[in-house]
């Protein structure tokens, strides 16, 4: 298994509570991903990292932010929940040139 | 806008059977076709496809890319109920090695 850990893994949250998730990867790639998955809409890529402090947005990233301060950690942050959110969010690491792998997966329930 | 499109996005048989998955793309800056296999958690890496019409092949399962068409398909002999999942495919792009993922298909076995 690629060494991807996602904390916490399981939360429950109020709407308009801040929620920070976190990855952590003991890989030394250079490219992480945040992604969520909703049934219908397959995986979508909420933020992702191409280095220390370089990070973009992906196709869903309104409502999040994400901070990368060391190669090894990946935070996705959730300025104030809604049940919108309510999803599962899954990080993933790459280096170049070869495939992307997943961590385990957080489920977050916003009510 | 980057699009891909599985199906079909559910699909029932019998233990023993062959199935295909069809995978469509329409990607800027392509790089390959990936597809990965979700069971109850993290997605799992089974194929990276680069190269047009070269079969690529793990057991019982096997994949090929076709550029000229923008699809790809995933074939499954002799099925067996741990087969049962939900197959995704994804583009990657070039640069950032995004991943623009489809809406997968849920395979299911039944014995």
């Amino acid at each position: 298994d690629a060494g991807i850990t996602q904390s916490p893994r399981h939360k429950v949250t109020e709407t308009g509570t801040p929620v920070t998730l976190r990855c952590h990867q003991t890989e030394n790639h250079r490219y992480m991903y945040w992604y969520r998955q909703d049934p219908g809409h397959g995986l979508r890529l909420i933020h992702y990292s191409y280095g220390v402090k370089d990070t973009d947005k992906g196709e869903v990233s309104d409502g999040y932010s994400v901070s990368r301060s060391k190669t090894e950690d990946f935070l996705l942050t959730l300025e104030s929940a809604t049940s919108s959110q309510t999803s599962v969010y899954f990080c993933a690491i790459s280096e170049s040139r070869n495939t992307i792998y997943f961590g385990e997966g957080s489920w977050l329930t916003v009510v | 806008e980057d699009k891909v499109v599985q199906s079909p996005l559910s699909l029932v048989v019998h233990e023993g059977d062959t199935v295909t998955l069809n995978c469509s793309y329409e990607v800027t800056n392509f790089r390959s076709l990936l597809w990965y296999k979700q069971e109850k958690k993290a997605p799992t890496f089974l194929f990276m496809l680069t190269s047009s019409g070269i079969e690529k092949k793990s057991g019982r399962l096997s994949s090929i890319l076709d550029k000229k068409e923008l699809s790809s398909i995933l074939n499954i002999t002799a099925t067996q109920t741990g087969d049962s999942a939900i197959y995704l495919c994804a583009a990657q792009i070039q640069g950032a090695q995004k991943l623009v993922f489809g809406q997968g298909t849920r395979l299911t076995i039944n014995p």
